[in-house]
């Protein structure tokens, strides 16, 4: 049963443009949220996070969003750049359980030069 | 800069076969994790530890044991590989204040083929 899930395994998008990557969780104890970037042959590098007290959080060109009574979060990419372009995971836990990440299963994203 | 290494990118075992995969942090962190990626399951956490000789069974445990004789090494042992276990196994550790910012630091990942 997959609690975090990224229903987009794959998003393509001109560079400039905006990137939307999305992510749906079933568990509602899950009260911290996470994304991270993949670029082939390396480890998952921590992109950005958000709490649940939140509904926002900004960090340069990416912005998180969470919607909690529809158990959904996107990370928005502006302006897209082709260095962009990885496997991005979301991935949430709850707080009495904080060693225990669950991670969806990635969308890869490719930005268009 | 910080570092999470591991110690083989690419190994490929025959089935029966003992595996140590090993991974070594320079952070002084006490959290260390082992996951496996496989297309469409994202990451699975097999064992993670929060203190030397301490370990604690993730979510897909099966098949597999670790070992934490000193802080900054955690390794995943793999009794007798079999096909299944052929996957990519990353590691990762923490300090327990990054776990509230969700700050895991991750190796560069051993690529496992077991035939």
């Amino acid at each position: 049963d997959q609690q975090v899930k990224q229903n987009s395994p794959s998003l393509s998008v001109q560079e400039g443009r905006i990137s939307i990557l999305n992510c749906d969780y079933t568990n509602s104890m899950f009260d911290y949220f996470l994304w991270y970037k993949k670029y082939p042959a390396e480890g998952p590098t921590f992109l950005i996070s958000i709490s649940s007290i939140k509904d926002k959080n900004e960090d340069g060109r990416f912005t998180v969003f969470l919607n909690k009574s529809a158990k959904h979060l996107s990370l928005h990419i502006v302006p897209s750049q082709p260095g962009d372009s990885a496997v991005y995971f979301c991935a949430a836990s709850a707080r009495s359980g904080t060693y225990k990440y669950i991670f969806g299963t990635g969308t890869r994203l490719k930005v268009l030069a | 800069d910080v570092k999470v290494t591991q110690s083989s990118r690419y190994l490929v075992k025959r089935t029966g076969e003992k595996v140590f995969l090993e991974c070594v942090q320079d952070m002084d962190h006490e959290n260390m994790f082992w996951y496996r990626q496989d297309p469409g399951l994202g990451l699975r956490l097999i064992y993670f530890s929060y203190d030397v000789k301490m370990k604690e069974k993730g979510d897909i445990p099966e098949g597999y044991s670790v070992s934490r004789e000193k802080k900054e090494r955690f390794s995943l042992i793999l009794e007798s590989a079999s096909t299944n276990q052929t996957s990519m196994y990353l590691c990762a550790s923490s300090s327990p204040g990054q776990m509230n910012t969700g700050e895991l630091f991750f190796g560069e990942g051993s690529r496992l083929t077991v035939l």
